[in-house]
């Protein structure tokens, strides 16, 4: 079934190590997304990609990096993870272009940062 | 920057009550709209969008919602709701096409609905 596939499900992890959430896309979509999820705030962007070999900053990157080495692939990594990086981090991708295309959502990461 | 205001953070209703959600984008440019529902663990989904022609659009599940292009609104509707629709609305806006995060969707804070059976 194509669509958005997420890795790990769920993290718990020390503040201060590095973890990199996956994830992957087999639409074919030039664009991918990063957003974290807060309970009373939404959605809010982390970074994104229009196409494969570029990213954007979002609304909040600060201590998160990406990279966009293929059309598949786009991983969120955390240097050096703090409490407050404690989310629901879903994945998304569009078709992209300059159509307001829709975003189709991955099942999301729960991470936890202790 | 664009901004998205959604009024109510949790309504609750019984079943089949009427529904209406509101929300309201600051930018007055040409925008494309969506309405997302995330159901309890699941990841968001779309509900319904506008892009352009008949404001009224009609969705998945009964929804519909209505583009006022006067009052920056795209309120989501429904007749009759049921048990099923318990969960975690969102509104969202496309726009504007002249910057380089033209592709980038501009969230609401989400509206939790809860329907008792």
């Amino acid at each position: 079934i194509a669509g958005i596939t997420q890795a790990p499900t769920s993290q718990i992890l020390a503040a201060g190590r590095r973890m990199t959430l996956r994830c992957t896309q087999d639409m074919r979509h030039n664009a991918m997304y990063w957003y974290r999820q807060d309970l009373g705030l939404g959605l809010r962007l982390i970074h994104y990609s229009n196409t494969a070999g570029t990213t954007g900053k979002g609304e909040v990157p600060d201590g998160y990096s990406v990279s966009r080495a293929n059309t598949d692939d786009f991983p969120l990594t955390l240097a050096s993870a703090v409490p407050s990086q404690t989310s629901v981090y879903f994945c998304a991708s569009s078709e992209g272009g300059t159509g307001g295309n829709e975003q189709f959502f991955g099942p999301g990461t729960r991470l936890t940062v202790l | 920057a664009q901004s998205v205001s959604q009024h109510n953070h949790h309504v609750i209703l019984s079943e089949a009550a009427s529904l209406e959600l509101g929300c309201n984008y600051s930018y007055g440019g040409t925008v494309n709209l969506f309405w997302y529902v995330q159901y309890p663990g699941q990841h968001l989904q779309l509900l319904l969008k506008y892009f352009s022609g008949d404001p009224l659009v009609k969705g998945i599940k009964g929804f519909e919602a209505e583009f006022i292009k006067s009052k920056f609104s795209f309120n989501l509707r429904k007749p009759s709701v049921q048990w099923s629709d318990t969960a975690e609305y969102f509104c969202a806006v496309n726009g504007p096409y002249s910057s380089g995060s033209a592709r980038q969707l501009t969230f609401g804070s989400g509206t939790q609905l809860t329907v008792l059976p």
